[in-house]
């Protein structure tokens, strides 16, 4: 089957800091990829997508790449703010026949960036 | 530009009460979707939807029941609430394109005593 498998955390991090967050994939099909960001008391935000091998999803000051070969779409900031302390999730959709309805999530990763 | 509304945002009920929680998107979207989220256990799919006048189980249906009879509309049951339904109760519509993502409502806290 689908998954998704990313670092747990929690990550804390100093302002200005490079934020990396892992998130690698299994997939029976070609998926399309997605971040989503949760922040405190609010439901889910797409933060950036990438649907095919090499494309860059880019969103304030967020970056990922879909990299086929390693199955993987690391989320990165160059600088984080406060602001950027939230709950990230990776996830896959994939289309497969009568199952494109599916997104298949990580567990997510909490942020916490200190001034 | 609404995008995808819950009501209520909170709610107690006691053991044994019914309620219903409503989902409306006006995007247009075929698929919607109920999810779960409980700490540690992130997002668990509950029921979902493909288009008007159909419904079909998720990973965790037990103990609830849904209903689509308008397109924009998705609606959540809970038949005789138990403690285990504890949660943050997300909605979420779709383009039936994989390459789209879902859009998610705000959540509803419900509490269950």
């Amino acid at each position: 089957g689908n998954s998704v498998t990313q670092m747990e955390g929690p990550v804390t991090l100093s302002e200005e800091a490079f934020l990396t967050i892992n998130c690698t994939y299994t997939a029976t099909g070609y998926p399309s990829l997605f971040w989503y960001v949760q922040y405190p008391g609010e439901g889910l935000q797409l933060l950036l997508k990438a649907t095919k091998a090499d494309d860059k999803g880019s969103n304030k000051g967020f970056e990922a790449t879909y990299r086929k070969e390693t199955t993987s779409f690391h989320l990165e900031k160059g600088s984080v703010q406060v602001s950027d302390s939230a709950v990230y999730f990776c996830a896959l959709r994939i289309n497969s026949g009568g199952s494109n309805y599916k997104l298949t999530f990580g567990k997510g990763t909490l942020l916490t960036v200190n001034p | 530009n609404a995008g995808v509304t819950q009501t209520p945002k909170f709610r107690v009920l006691k053991t044994g009460q019914s309620m219903t929680l409503l989902c409306a998107q006006d995007m247009n979207h075929e698929y919607m979707y109920w999810y779960r989220q409980d700490p540690g256990m992130g997002l668990r799919l509950i029921h979902y939807s493909v288009g008007e006048g159909t419904t079909a189980k998720g990973e965790v249906p037990d103990g609830y029941n849904v209903s689509r009879l308008k397109k924009q509309n998705f609606l959540l049951g809970l038949e005789s609430a138990a403690p285990s339904q504890t949660s943050v109760y997300f909605c979420a519509s779709s383009l039936p394109v994989a390459s789209q993502p879902q859009h998610f409502g705000d959540g509803t806290r419900l509490s269950i005593l």
